[in-house]
């Protein structure tokens, strides 16, 4: 079975900073990984993905995150947070192999917070 | 292109009554999947229908049932409802080999 840990359910930074939200994932295979955000009342778009390409990923909005094997770890980062990046984040994972048909394993979110 | 469209966005029912949310994927997609998202948790998978069969099905009671149309448009019902289920509800359309899923907005279900 897969599961996903997000270290952190709450994290604050200050506009400008670096962003940082933790994943680790538990996985017998190396599987997909995926970040999604959520704004309020709102459903999920998803920020970048990882499918057994390059390990660094760069997704939408600046943020990339790089997938570590030996740490089991596909942390997030954004060299500079913006106001606009306040909003929930998840990490999610799925077996390998016939994307898009596969069940996505959600972690339980962190929310971030950009302080003026 | 039009995205994943839901409805309704927001409803209230009673325990014990029956519910059934809709979904409309997004053109070209012809994978569905639902998921639960209770409040300050992430969503879980309820299951996935690809050419109108169930494809796969998560940790969910019988109760919890679905549809997939001919034009990919997808159903949840859900039958004897518990205030445990007052949350929101996700429909997801992909095509086969993206990798990627495409969220609606949700429908938010508030069981009294």
């Amino acid at each position: 079975a897969q599961s996903v840990t997000q270290l952190g359910s709450h994290v604050s930074v200050s506009e400008g900073a670096l962003v940082l939200l933790r994943c680790n994932y538990s996985s017998s295979v190396p599987p997909y990984l995926f970040w999604y955000v959520q704004y309020p009342n709102q459903g999920l778009q998803l920020l970048l993905k990882y499918t057994s390409a390059a390990t660094l990923v760069k997704g939408i909005n600046g943020f990339e995150a790089e997938f570590k094997k030996s740490e089991t770890s596909f942390h997030l980062t954004k060299p500079s947070a913006h106001m606009s990046d306040a909003a929930e984040y998840f990490c999610a994972v799925s077996p390998p192999g016939q994307a898009g048909r596969r069940a996505l394993t959600f972690g339980s979110g962190t929310r971030l917070q950009v302080q003026p | 292109e039009t995205g994943v469209t839901q409805s309704p966005t927001h409803l209230i029912k009673t325990r014990g009554q029956q519910v059934t949310l809709r979904c409309s994927s997004q053109s070209g997609h012809n994978t569905v999947s639902w998921y639960q998202q209770a409040l300050g948790q992430g969503p879980q998978f309820i299951f996935q229908y690809y050419r109108e069969e169930e494809n796969g099905r998560g940790n969910f009671p019988p109760r919890f049932s679905g549809l997939q149309f001919p034009n990919y448009s997808s159903e949840l019902n859900v039958n004897a409802l518990e205030l445990d289920d007052s949350a929101l509800y996700l429909c997801a359309s992909s095509k086969q080999g993206s990798g990627e899923l495409f969220f609606g907005e949700g429908s938010r279900l508030t069981v009294l």
